[in-house]
């Protein structure tokens, strides 16, 4: 089935610089992406729609600067963690779904975990 | 968005059916309702989705109710491995894919 990936699974960065999340559909084309975030026992907050060629969308209170997100092609959209703090330390997941109608599947990446130190 | 609503927590003894309850009183007639699970430090997993009528696959069946207002994922067998946060989610027409994440139900199947 389709499946969407994610790389790398698992990043530790020093304070201030910068990191680049991957987020791959493997045998389908998405031309939208969506990047959540989530805290320790908490639910997935939605931070920005991808877009392929286009801008992303952020949600109310995500920082556009902060959280770059790229949409280069029909498969891939990459998440940049800029200037990363320790309470940007979160697991960051991606999604896409495989056509526009309300009644396609919509998959999830495994995940990646990021710990700023 | 169409909110759900879901208990916080249910048991399950393995080997046995666990049925998880979800209301969404404020579906609209063109919204699905797709279920998920996350297994600890894991990407949300999909399950099933469906728009009125009962859906079955390898993993689960869904039962919607005739007034669309509430539903039920069950997962037949239960195994130790199904032990995780079920989230069923209303995906709603003016969103598209974007999907709103509730609490969820942390379903714990015990041997």
């Amino acid at each position: 089935g389709a499946v969407v990936s994610q790389h790398p699974s698992r990043v530790i960065c020093k304070s201030g610089t910068s990191v680049k999340i991957e987020c791959r559909s493997l045998d389908f084309q998405a031309t939208t992406m969506f990047w959540y975030r989530q805290f320790p026992k908490k639910s997935l907050m939605l931070m920005a729609t991808s877009n392929e060629g286009s801008k992303a969308t952020y949600e109310q209170g995500v920082e556009k600067d902060k959280f770059l997100i790229n949409h280069a092609s029909l498969t891939l959209s990459t998440l940049t963690v800029t200037s990363a703090h320790p309470e940007d330390s979160s697991f960051y997941i991606c999604s896409a779904a495989t056509g526009p109608g309300l009644g396609n599947t919509i998959y999830f990446g495994e995940g990646s975990w990021l710990t700023v130190v | 968005d169409a909110k759900t609503t879901q208990p916080p927590s249910m048991d399950c003894a393995e080997g046995r059916a666990a049925n998880l309850p979800c209301n969404h009183s404020t579906i609209s007639g063109n919204e699905y309702v797709y279920w998920y699970r996350q297994i600890h430090s894991q990407g949300p997993q999909y399950i099933i989705h469906g728009l009125k009528n009962n859906e079955t696959n390898e993993m689960a069946s869904l039962i919607i109710t005739e007034d669309r207002k509430s539903s039920t994922l069950i997962l037949p067998h239960a195994t130790l491995r199904d032990t995780a946060v079920y989230y069923c989610i209303v995906r709603v027409a003016a969103s598209g894919s974007r999907l709103t994440f509730g609490e969820g139900t942390q379903l714990t199947v015990n041997p």
